[in-house]
């Protein structure tokens, strides 16, 4: 089936340093990507959209100037998280959906990033 | 907007035994509703979906789920229950547009 990875998978910092995570569709081209954040013991919530050759669109309340996304080819999606504090501390993930027209997403494994 | 709730943060089953997850959604649209499940360290892995069509809809691993519009439920549930199975489980909702709202989580132990 179709694979979605992520790089790093784990991922330490000092605060305001910046990270960024690689999300790449392996066997697939991916036109939309979707990037989540995972809180201890919560839900995903959708961070932003990710669109090739075009800006994300971001979810409410989602700050475009700290979480900088850019899809630069078909297979490969970047999350930077500028600036990072320890409240930017989560698990991040990614997804993309086959195809665009299919309801089906494939998620990447996720990065966990931990900012001291 | 859309939103999910699922009940029981933690459900505990013993091996062999029923298991039954339970999800309920609301949407303005004919939703599209989804079961993911997620093993520790590893990325969400889709159990089985709901567009169109029959309502009670068969997934892998033996899980099945039924759209009930009228109660606007998507329960989740599998005849018996594996070690294996021990994972967390999501329900999600999406319009058309692939964006998806997920429920928080349910942590399903099996005890053998």
């Amino acid at each position: 089936g179709a694979v979605v990875s992520q790089h790093p998978s784990r991922v330490i910092c000092k605060s305001g340093t910046s990270v960024k995570i690689e999300c790449r569709s392996l066997d697939f081209q991916a036109t939309t990507m979707f990037w989540y954040r995972q809180f201890p013991k919560k839900s995903l919530m959708l961070m932003a959209t990710s669109n090739e050759g075009s800006k994300a669109t971001y979810e409410q309340g989602v700050e475009k100037d700290k979480f900088l996304i850019n899809h630069a080819s078909l297979t490969l999606s970047t999350l930077t998280v500028t600036s990072a504090h320890p409240e930017d501390s989560s698990f991040y993930i990614c997804s993309a959906p086959i195809a665009a027209s299919t309801d089906t997403q494939y998620f990447g494994p996720g990065t966990r990033l931990t900012v001291l | 907007a859309q939103s999910v709730t699922q009940l029981g943060s933690h459900v505990s089953v013993s091996e062999g035994a029923l298991v039954l997850l339970r999800c309920n959604y609301s949407s303005s649209v004919p939703p599209y509703l989804f079961w993911y499940v997620q093993y520790p360290n590893q990325g969400l892995q889709l159990l089985l979906k709901y567009t169109t069509g029959a309502t009670l809809v068969k997934g892998i691993n033996g899980f099945e789920a039924e759209f009930k519009k009228s109660e606007t439920s998507f329960h989740l549930t599998k005849p018996s229950a594996h070690m294996s199975d021990a994972a967390e489980y999501f329900c999600a909702v999406s319009d058309e547009g692939n964006k998806l709202v997920f429920g928080a989580g349910t942590i399903l132990r099996v005890k053998s």
